[in-house]
């Protein structure tokens, strides 16, 4: 059985804090990984694809990293803002397949 | 960008009837539509994936039969859950991939389907 996994759970942060949470997935057969954002009542959306080993992504205040060999990916926000409070969600994407696994995500709260 | 439009986005229906979700795409062709089932504190679950033309492919564990998908067209797929029970209450959510392998999926906004 395939397990990705994010940590944590939940997240409180102050207004101008930066926050990074943790998704493991598994390290063989890797094809991509993606990360979504998803608010309450709306659509996930997508944040990051990332396919190579070592790639880093940014887009605004927040940036990714990939770890293929070891199974893992960082997600960063900088200068957390209540506007980013929502729960990010990772996906694997397993090789010759285009099927993600999710996992339960990080549900993240901002207080200005 | 690509998006993709789902209905209803609450249905609360009675116990034994059949409940249809649909989800199309407005401004991009889907050859290819996943379906997803959300239980409570739970990561979304694939339930099948539907192909313009053709059968779903199921995962493992999900009954044909009672999660009947057509995707006759381009635009359109559609997920009926049929003979529904309370335990089938769940959020259901759709995507698509719009085409552009780097901008990853497009997401419908889901379904919560109650059953009483």
């Amino acid at each position: 059985i395939l397990n990705v996994e994010q940590s944590p759970q939940s997240l409180h942060v102050q207004e101008g804090d930066s926050t990074n949470f943790t998704c493991s997935f598994p390290s063989s057969n890797f094809y991509a990984l993606h990360w979504y954002r998803w608010e309450t009542a709306k659509s996930p959306e997508a944040l990051f694809v990332m396919t190579l080993n070592g790639d880093e992504k940014k887009k605004g205040r927040i940036s990714a990293t990939l770890n293929t060999k070891e199974g893992y990916s960082y997600l960063y926000i900088k200068g957390s803002q209540p506007e980013d409070s929502a729960t990010y969600l990772c996906a694997f994407m397993l090789g010759n397949t285009d099927k993600l696994i999710f996992g339960t995500g990080t549900r993240l709260q901002v207080f200005p | 960008g690509a998006v993709v439009s789902q209905h209803p986005s609450r249905v609360i229906c009675k116990s034994g009837t059949s409940v249809k979700i649909e989800c199309r795409s407005l401004d991009f062709q889907a050859t290819t539509m996943f379906w997803y089932r959300q239980f409570p504190k739970q990561s979304l679950m694939l339930m099948a994936t539907s192909n313009e033309g053709s059968k779903a492919t199921y995962e493992q564990g999900v009954e044909k039969d009672k999660f009947l998908i057509n995707h006759a067209s381009l635009t359109l797929s559609t997920l009926t859950v049929t003979s529904a029970h309370p335990e089938d209450s769940s959020f259901y959510i759709c995507s698509a991939d719009p085409g552009q392998f780097r901008l990853g999926y497009t997401f419908g906004s889901g379904t919560r389907l109650t059953v009483v």
